[in-house]
């Protein structure tokens, strides 16, 4: 099966802690975006990644990292420093025309 | 700054009911504007619009562009319960990131 790959699909934070969201496509695509979406928001672009070890920061990279060692993945680090985490997380690949989504990971804080 | 708004926030109709949602846009150099369905886990692509007075269709789908006025609008004719999601609008520009501002969404809801 082709497509775009997230897990978990749910997953819990505890205060403090850095958590590293998973996104794997098999689409062959060389870009790649991290979406947070809050209720009554839009999606805001987080980072993205034109190339494998290459990526720039989005509109809201405060508090995240990425990696970009594979083609195939772009994991998406949460880190301490992100105060308010609690959101629908949601990554994308780019086609020849349009970004294809994944089925997003809810984060929640305990 | 790129800007894309949406209305309705939300809208309730009955099924059988014909819909059309707006979105419109301020972004430079623009390249694209796409329409995405999203029910309750990834937004799913719908149309993508590039030129201006092309309508694009799909079933009961449809949507069209005016560059003129930066704005685009979403039909769905004879409404199905199917079809409560929420629709969201972002456009593209030429920039080779090919990165996409998106609207708030309008959450749509079909009932019996």
């Amino acid at each position: 099966d082709g497509g775009i790959t997230q897990s978990p699909k749910y997953l819990f934070r505890k205060e403090g802690q850095n958590v590293t969201l998973s996104c794997e496509q098999n689409l062959n695509h060389d870009a790649m975006y991290w979406y947070r979406q809050d209720p009554g928001q839009g999606l805001r672009l987080i980072y993205y990644s034109q190339i494998v070890n290459d990526f720039q920061k989005g509109d809201i990279a405060e508090g995240y990292s990425v990696s970009r060692e594979k083609k195939e993945s772009f994991p998406l680090t949460v880190t301490s420093a992100q105060k308010n985490p609690t959101a629908f997380y949601l990554c994308a690949s780019k086609g020849r025309e349009t970004q294809y989504f994944g089925p997003g990971t809810r984060l929640l804080v305990l | 700054e790129d800007k894309v708004v949406q209305s309705p926030l939300s809208l309730v109709v009955h099924e059988g009911d014909t819909v059309t949602l707006n979105c419109s846009y301020e972004v430079t150099n623009f390249r694209s504007l796409l329409w995405y369905k999203q029910e309750k886990k990834a937004p799913t692509f719908l149309f993508m619009l590039t030129s201006s007075g092309i309508e694009k269709k799909s079933g009961r789908l449809s949507s069209i562009l005016d560059k003129k006025e930066l704005s685009s609008i979403l039909n769905i004719t004879a409404t199905q319960t199917g079809d409560s999601a929420i629709y969201l609008c972002a456009v593209g520009n030429t920039g080779t990131a090919s990165k996409l501002t998106f609207g708030t969404g309008t959450r749509l809801q079909v009932t019996l």
